[in-house]
């Protein structure tokens, strides 16, 4: 199947520093892709979506401007959590569509901790 | 999308078939059942998805109701790798509305 990367899969950062994730679709193109926030003990909560060459989409209650998203490639989108805080610390996952609508493929995920 | 509902847990004995039921009472006619899973700490893995009919792959087979109101998936022969939460989606399977939302999942225990 399909393979999606993140990098890195684990970050520590002081609080009020930038934290920049990547995920990357390592032998597909894709057009679309979806950043998703967990925290412990709980389900996958869908942050944005990531369309290639235009401005992120981003679900009600996401900070548009504290969760950057850049989709410049057709292999590459970035997330950037600005002026990190402690209550930002979490798990973020990625996701990417095949040209095949049917399947997304996730990555395996950024623990991030702010202290 | 439609929502689902699925028990919080269950668990299954190694060896044997695991099913896992999902209710979904107001799915629409162009909205596809998926099923993913995740393994503790890693991100969700894709297991099968389908609209009316019966669909089997090499992970898993999904049986759905003839009136589509609800599905059971089913890992034939469980193993302790199999432990993880299993999400049931509903969604419309349309170009452009590809997004899913996920419910709290059932967390599965396959048990020696």
């Amino acid at each position: 199947g399909a393979v999606v990367s993140q990098h890195p899969s684990w970050v520590i950062c002081k609080s009020g520093t930038s934290v920049k994730i990547e995920c990357r679709s390592l032998d597909f193109q894709a057009t679309t892709m979806f950043w998703y926030r967990q925290f412990p003990k709980q389900s996958l909560m869908l942050m944005a979506t990531s369309n290639e060459g235009s401005k992120a989409t981003y679900e009600q209650g996401v900070e548009k401007d504290k969760f950057l998203i850049n989709h410049a490639s057709l292999t590459l989108s970035t997330l950037t959590v600005t002026s990190a805080h402690p209550e930002d610390s979490s798990f973020y996952i990625c996701s990417a569509l095949t040209g095949g609508f049917y399947e997304q493929y996730f990555g395996p995920g950024t623990r991030l901790t702010v202290t | 999308d439609a929502k689902t509902t699925q028990p919080p847990s269950m668990d299954c004995a190694e060896g044997r078939a695991a099913n896992l039921p999902c209710n979904h009472s107001t799915i629409s006619g162009n909205e596809y059942v998926y099923w993913y899973r995740q393994i503790h700490s890693q991100g969700p893995q894709y297991i099968i998805h389908g609209l009316k009919n019966n669909e089997t792959n090499e992970m898993a087979s999904l049986i759905i109701t003839e009136d589509r109101k609800s599905s059971t998936l089913i890992l034939p022969h469980a193993t302790l790798r199999d432990t993880a939460v299993y999400y049931c989606i509903v969604r419309v399977g349309v170009q452009g509305a590809q997004k899913l939302v996920f419910g709290q999942g059932t967390r599965l225990t396959i048990n020696p």
